[in-house]
């Protein structure tokens, strides 16, 4: 079956723009996460959803950083105003979780964001 | 809150063992563990759900020590498929933390 997509792969912007990140999880997959790797680093939590709703935005590192997700899937990630120290992968993640328990996490290949 | 990875790199000949640790000041119910080849996504390996446990993966053990808030990464007879970033992480929530990952690079 098919596993989780991200688009683009690749992109790059220039400083001030603003970029939209898309993330397609697992069908039925409930729970989807958003990570920020950058060059070396770590996986850098960024923000969960449980169906459409986001009880964990704890990682969003600026009021610049926003996520939705619509019909239980398709989730966005939108960084306004970009910034030299947004450049990084961004790593989507989707999961089955059942309540109070986190299973395996299954991620896509990311998009990897350059801001000139 | 991250947990602590050790050693931060390791390079090893093939057929070599080497261990992965994992520690955190805060009280672990689980631990998850992780391997990122270069340029690829993370790829599950395991979690450990009970303190003392230990599960396996091909020749890849770990042991989780909830007492002492840490767990281990045994890869024995490494091969050179085992080359790349392992990381482990704890549930906070519910969401994982994980580490800043240890690279590890096998030699034929």
């Amino acid at each position: 079956g098919a596993g989780v997509s991200q688009s683009p792969s690749n992109k790059v912007t220039e400083k001030g723009k603003d970029v939209e990140l898309r993330c397609d999880p697992i069908s039925g997959h409930t729970a989807l996460y958003w990570y920020r790797q950058s060059l070396g680093q770590g996986l850098e939590f960024l923000i969960y959803f449980q169906g459409n709703s986001a009880p964990d935005k704890s990682g969003l590192p600026s009021d610049r950083f926003s996520a939705e997700r619509t019909g239980g899937s398709v989730s966005t990630l939108t960084i306004q105003r970009t910034q030299q120290e947004d450049s990084a992968v961004y790593l989507c993640a989707s999961s089955s979780r059942a309540a109070g328990i986190l299973r395996e996490q299954f991620f896509g290949p990311g998009t990897r964001l350059t801001v000139l | 809150q991250q947990p602590v990875q050790s050693p931060q790199a390791v390079i090893l000949r093939e057929g070599e063992d080497a261990v992965i640790n994992c520690s955190s000041s805060k009280a672990l119910y689980s631990v998850h563990w992780y391997r990122q080849k270069h340029g690829e996504a993370p790829v599950f390996l395991m979690i450990l759900l009970k303190g003392g446990e230990q599960k396996g993966h091909d020749k890849i053990s770990a042991s989780f020590n909830e007492k002492k808030q840490q767990s281990s990464l045994y890869l024995t007879a490494s091969q050179l498929s085992y080359s790349g970033t392992y990381f482990c992480g704890t549930e906070i929530g519910d969401k994982i933390i994980f580490g800043k990952g240890t690279r590890l690079h096998i030699l034929p």
